[in-house]
């Protein structure tokens, strides 16, 4: 089955404790990208990767990095987390450029950050 | 800035209507225009896609027009039922390097019995 699997589902950590969301896609897709949702501020996208070994920004990437070692993972780190990155983190993936082909989604990670 | 609308309030229709949200967009040019659907807590799951020289795409209930000059999508839902309910989000995309999707912040639809 095509899927995109993060882990984990839900998180609640402290300030400053470095954390990792893991994505993964089975589906040998190009570009990966995570997203963060908000209420009334809907999806902002936070980092993505055309491919292996290929990063750019979002418009909201501060105090967050990822990485793309493989083409299947895409991990988002957050360094040192603040109280304002709890939120819904997504991660996505499409065969090309997002926009062009239909992106598929994970199922969220709700991180709350005290 | 690009900036894109969705109805913010809920859409309350009758089971068996047709359900019609719409997408106003400014400042950008896409080449493509995507609707999702978002139940709570979940992931977005892809619908359609139409691109800028289309006018019109249709899948099964569902019916996507956009039209370039008034720069606009409308999303139909025929004969709609209690389990089309959820947030629709529409996304545009295609016409910057990055290849990302910029969202709506989505319409809640409610189909009752």
């Amino acid at each position: 089955e095509a899927q995109v699997t993060q882990n984990p589902r839900y998180l609640i950590t402290v300030t400053g404790k470095k954390l990792t969301v893991t994505c993964s896609q089975n589906m040998n897709h190009e570009y990966m990208s995570w997203y963060r949702q908000d209420p009334g501020l809907g999806l902002r996208q936070i980092y993505y990767s055309m491919n292996v070994e290929v990063t750019d920004k979002g418009d909201v990437p501060e105090g967050y990095k990822v990485s793309r070692k493989e083409k299947r993972n895409f991990p988002l780190i957050l360094e040192s987390p603040s109280p304002n990155q709890t939120s819904l983190y997504f991660c996505a993936s499409s065969l090309s450029k997002q926009g062009m082909t239909e992106a598929f989604f994970g199922q969220g990670t709700r991180l709350t950050v005290v | 800035s690009q900036k894109i609308e969705q109805n913010s309030e809920a859409l309350n229709i009758q089971e068996g209507k047709t359900a019609t949200l719409t997408c106003n967009y400014t400042n950008y040019s896409p080449a493509y225009l995507q609707w999702y659907r978002q139940d709570p807590g979940r992931g977005p799951v892809f619908l359609l896609l139409i691109r800028e020289n289309e006018k019109e795409k249709r899948k099964e209930r569902l019916k996507v027009t956009f039209d370039t000059t008034l720069k606009q999508s409308l999303f139909h839902i025929t004969a709609s039922q209690p389990a089309d309910s959820a947030t629709y989000l529409c996304a545009l995309g295609g016409s910057s390097n990055t290849g990302k999707l910029i969202f709506g912040q989505g319409t809640t639809l409610q189909v009752k019995p």
